[in-house]
């Protein structure tokens, strides 16, 4: 069964730009996850969709949000880029959610803002 | 405090000997507890998850929960050089949220 894809793998974008990002699961599975990895914060939430809904969400701005299709695959997209945004960003997906259920991570976008 | 502590690190330990991993949580109304590894430049991938109170073991992995003292550990028996990555506890929380330590960094120095 082939693993979770995230394209694409690298991006550079400058300040004040917008990125979207995105995250095909598992087969099957319908829970995605998006996370935000930094050597300061370490890896951090910033939220959860199943079945095309929003069902948690971390602390992080406005400027991140997020989409879910019917076939399960995700999008995330930031606006207004910061300089802070630059991050790897991690998508998980399970079969149900992360509660009582295994999250496979993606090998993950690294966004460089400049 | 922060919902999700792991022993700080750099860990370094010789080859064939025992890692000691551990990790507290805040959140009494956790359920989940999982261990996954990351190599550096990759992504994390999951080692264990353990539910229930008690020891869980697959292979040179060990888990350890203790709900009461709000407490997970991983053991990692014969280490191997392999074996050095950032371990990171997360644990999933009332709120249905996955949240990770920061992590430690285990050597295993051949």
């Amino acid at each position: 069964k082939a693993g979770v894809t995230q394209t694409p793998r690298y991006l550079i974008k400058t300040r004040g730009q917008q990125v979207t990002l995105s995250c095909s699961p598992i087969s099957g599975h319908r829970s995605v996850s998006w996370y935000q990895q930094t050597p300061g914060q370490g890896l951090q939430f910033l939220f959860e969709y199943f079945s095309e809904t929003q069902r948690n969400k971390g602390n992080f701005p406005g400027r991140f949000s997020g989409r879910q299709f019917s076939n399960s695959r995700s999008e995330m997209n930031v606006s207004t880029l910061e300089l802070g945004d630059s991050a790897l960003y991690l998508c998980a997906s399970s079969l149900a959610g992360p509660q009582g259920d295994t999250q496979y991570f993606g090998p993950g976008t690294r966004l460089t803002v400049l | 405090q922060k919902e999700v502590e792991q022993n700080s690190g750099p860990l370094s330990v010789p080859e064939g000997a025992i890692a000691s991993l551990n990790c507290t949580y805040s959140d009494r109304g956790s359920q989940s507890f999982f261990w996954y590894r990351q190599y550096s430049g990759k992504s994390p991938e999951l080692i264990m998850f353990i539910y229930s109170n008690g020891d869980k073991e697959d292979g040179r992995f060990t888990a350890q929960l203790n709900k009461a003292s709000q407490y997970v550990s991983l053991l990692i028996r014969d280490s191997q050089p392999s074996d050095s990555a950032t371990y990171l506890c997360a644990v999933v929380n009332s709120g249905s949220r996955l949240t990770f330590g920061e992590g430690t960094q285990l050597t295993v120095n051949p």
